[in-house]
């Protein structure tokens, strides 16, 4: 089955730095890859996605790339501020028939310092 | 739009005891999947159901089960508790169109203690 490896585990930052989340997969089928953000207290939120056909995606200061071939795919946040602390976790899925299943990776625990 | 919607928020349970925990997803989400949520093994997937069916389960014991309603509500059941069953219990809901994937969209969470 899928396996999804991601790191670092902690990242700490000081307000304005940029920060990068790597992740990697092991099972070439899956073809969705999604990022939540999970504060404490509170269940995961989505922030972005992205789909095996595009290499990359921006959202305002987030953004995704994803390198097929190589199995990996990084979340970049430009500009950290302090509301981005939180606990940040990678996915990756297939669609088997129509389900759904996300393989999370264990989390990045990111402090923005003000 | 309201979110997805998960009861009780906090549960206090004894060891050998059942359990009942219950998922509202967002109004036209026919896809409603469970987690569990712990700090060694993280996230990890326990079943989806979808038009009252579980379509997907993962490799957790015939303990834990769930059932879906025909308004898309979701229970999930845990019987004979363990201490390790202590986890915040988490579900998704997503479209659940089948051909293309559907972003899923948490609860908060049920969190679950075991004594």
């Amino acid at each position: 089955g899928e396996n999804v490896e991601q790191h670092p585990s902690t990242l700490s930052v000081q307000e304005g730095d940029s920060a990068v989340i790597k992740c990697t997969y092991s099972d070439s089928a899956s073809n969705y890859f999604p990022w939540y953000k999970q504060e404490l207290g509170k269940g995961p939120q989505l922030i972005i996605d992205i789909r095996s056909n595009v290499g990359e995606k921006k959202d305002q200061r987030i953004a995704v790339t994803l390198n097929k071939t190589a199995k990996h795919f990084s979340l970049h946040i430009t500009e950290t501020q302090p509301e981005d602390s939180a606990v940040y976790f990678c996915a990756a899925s297939s669609t088997q028939g129509g389900s759904e299943k996300l393989v999370f990776g264990k989390g990045m625990k990111l402090t923005v310092n003000p | 739009k309201a979110g997805v919607t998960q009861t009780p928020r906090y549960l206090i349970k004894t060891r050998g005891q059942q359990v009942t925990l219950s998922c509202s997803p967002i109004s036209g989400h026919r896809s409603v999947s469970w987690y569990q949520q712990t700090p060694g093994q993280g996230l990890q997937f326990l079943f989806e159901y979808f038009s009252e069916t579980q379509r997907n389960k993962g490799n957790f014991p015939g303990r834990f089960s769930g059932r879906q309603f025909s308004n898309s509500r979701s229970e999930m059941n845990v019987s004979t508790l363990e201490l390790g069953d202590s986890a915040l219990y988490l579900c998704a809901s997503s479209l659940g169109s089948s051909g293309a994937y559907n972003e899923q969209f948490f609860g908060p969470g049920t969190r679950l203690t075991v004594l």
